[in-house]
């Protein structure tokens, strides 16, 4: 039981690239989220979904996209990626919101 | 709107010492949950506890103890007698009665020295 799963770990991206971050959760839950962490900042919540086919804007959504194709899998992409978009990501996922979280591990984006 | 506030940004500690991080909440629903998350240096975040809001009872788990406060909106974490591996940044966060996403307080860095 592989909980939640982000790849990559580590990226660094060069102003304008593009890239999709992925998701994987092995648990049937329900909810997914994705927040990005900046220092001083706590956790901000970039998109979630509350189920396959939905995704509905966190409180930072500007410059990024999400797609939940399948309950297992939330996807998030930088269609132009900027410096300030430099952050550590975090993917969670829960069976219904009120319940525990589990969070990935994080990926570290640097955009130079 | 909901809202944590975790006020105490860094904390610096000895050994043994006891030590308590304040978290306030603002909320208009009558139900929602309380979290307590670490994170220690190398990055993950560790669930430590969550409470709803019908649930006033405090709360201890070995050193850890919580105290939860409804009249004051107040969810405070306090660490008996710290250790050096309590060293880490500690997230107090709230979920909304719709449950539709975990809100997080800003983090207070807690570092306990030998």
């Amino acid at each position: 039981n592989a909980g939640v799963t982000q790849t990559p770990k580590f990226r660094v991206l060069k102003t304008g690239q593009s890239m999709t971050l992925l998701c994987a959760q092995d648990m049937n839950h329900e909810y997914m989220y994705w927040y990005r962490q900046d220092p001083g900042m706590g956790l901000r919540l970039i998109h979630y979904s509350v189920g396959e086919g939905t995704t509905a804007k966190g409180e930072v959504p500007d410059g990024y996209n999400v797609s939940r194709l399948k309950k297992q899998n939330f996807l998030l992409g930088l269609e132009s990626a900027a410096p300030s978009q430099t952050s550590v990501y975090f993917c969670a996922s829960s069976i219904q919101g009120l319940a525990g979280y589990t969070f990935g591990s994080g990926t570290r984006l640097t955009v130079v | 709107a909901q809202k944590v506030t975790q006020a105490q940004t860094e904390i610096s500690v000895v050994e043994k010492e006891d030590v308590t991080l304040d978290c306030v909440y603002e909320t208009r629903d009558t139900t929602y949950y309380l979290f307590w998350y670490k994170q220690p240096p190398s990055g993950e975040l560790v669930f430590l506890i969550r409470r709803n809001s019908f649930d006033e009872q405090n709360e201890i788990s070995g050193r850890y103890s919580w105290n939860f406060q409804k009249s004051t909106s107040s969810f405070n974490f306090t660490i008996t007698a710290s250790q050096v591996v309590d060293s880490a940044v500690y997230f107090c966060a709230l979920v909304n009665q719709a449950g539709t996403a975990l809100i997080f307080g800003k983090g207070t860095t807690l570092s306990v020295s030998s």
